[in-house]
């Protein structure tokens, strides 16, 4: 399996300040297409995970544009502009590239 | 966006046989358009994908599973079925439904919809 690997695991952040969460993966997951197969999910409180970015830097509909998604082969990074309360939760990169997809372990952000 | 709804007993006993529904709402279990899976996610753990069902009969599951899942759908109640065999303490773990719209062009599996999660423990 692919194992992705996510860095930090942690993160505290000042409302209005930028953030940015990196992953790892253990082989490349660029396709011939000129895709890379990673998805970004954020799983906030008490609420399933939502898709933030797929295809490593397509953001899904309804996605604030505070969140972008870039990288490519085995290097990843997701950033969010200016942290904001409700973005606080638990969020996964995950890669698609083969079955079965894989998740990195989580990275918790929190405000300060 | 289609809506999810799972079902199921909630806590069972080790070597028991836990089943689960998906209630698929805005969309077909038998369409051609839509990987239906199965996520989980244990008590300090990352997500783990455990399968999908396509379009009423292709099924594809985790590997790590060991040949316990089955998955299935129901076209007449318009449900996705998960089943997973010989259960321990290490299957406790909030189980989501989610769906996956197929682009053929791409073939990637995004999970964009997903439903509210269920909460299994296994203990004697």
């Amino acid at each position: 399996d692919i194992v992705m690997t996510q860095s930090p695991l942690s993160l505290v952040v000042t409302p209005g300040e930028a953030a940015s969460i990196s992953c790892r993966s253990s082989q490349s997951l660029l396709r011939t297409n000129g895709y890379n197969y990673v998805d970004w999910y954020l799983q906030k409180p008490g609420k399933s995970p939502q898709l933030l970015i797929h295809l490593a830097s397509i953001r899904a509909s309804g996605v604030s544009d505070r969140f972008s998604g870039s990288g490519s082969g085995t290097d990843f990074t997701l950033k969010i502009s200016r942290v904001e309360a409700e973005d606080v939760g638990v969020y996964y990169c995950m890669q698609g590239l083969q079955t079965p997809p894989t998740f990195g372990q989580g990275t918790k952000l929190e405000i300060k | 966006q289609v809506q999810l709804q799972e079902s199921g007993p909630g806590q069972l006993k080790p070597s028991e046989t836990l089943s689960l529904t998906c209630a698929v709402s805005g969309g077909s279990v038998h369409s051609a358009r839509y990987y239906w899976s199965w996520i989980r996610l244990p008590p300090g753990k990352p997500l783990e994908w455990i399968g999908y069902a396509y379009n009423s009969g292709s099924t594809n599951y985790n590997p790590s599973l060991k040949g316990r899942v089955t998955m299935s759908a129901d076209t007449s109640k318009n449900h996705i079925s998960l089943s997973l065999k010989s259960v321990t303490a290490a299957d406790t773990a909030v189980y989501y439904c989610a769906g996956s719209p197929i682009d053929p062009r791409i073939a990637a599996l995004s999970f964009l919809d997903w439903g509210q999660g269920i909460l299994i423990t296994v203990s004697s």
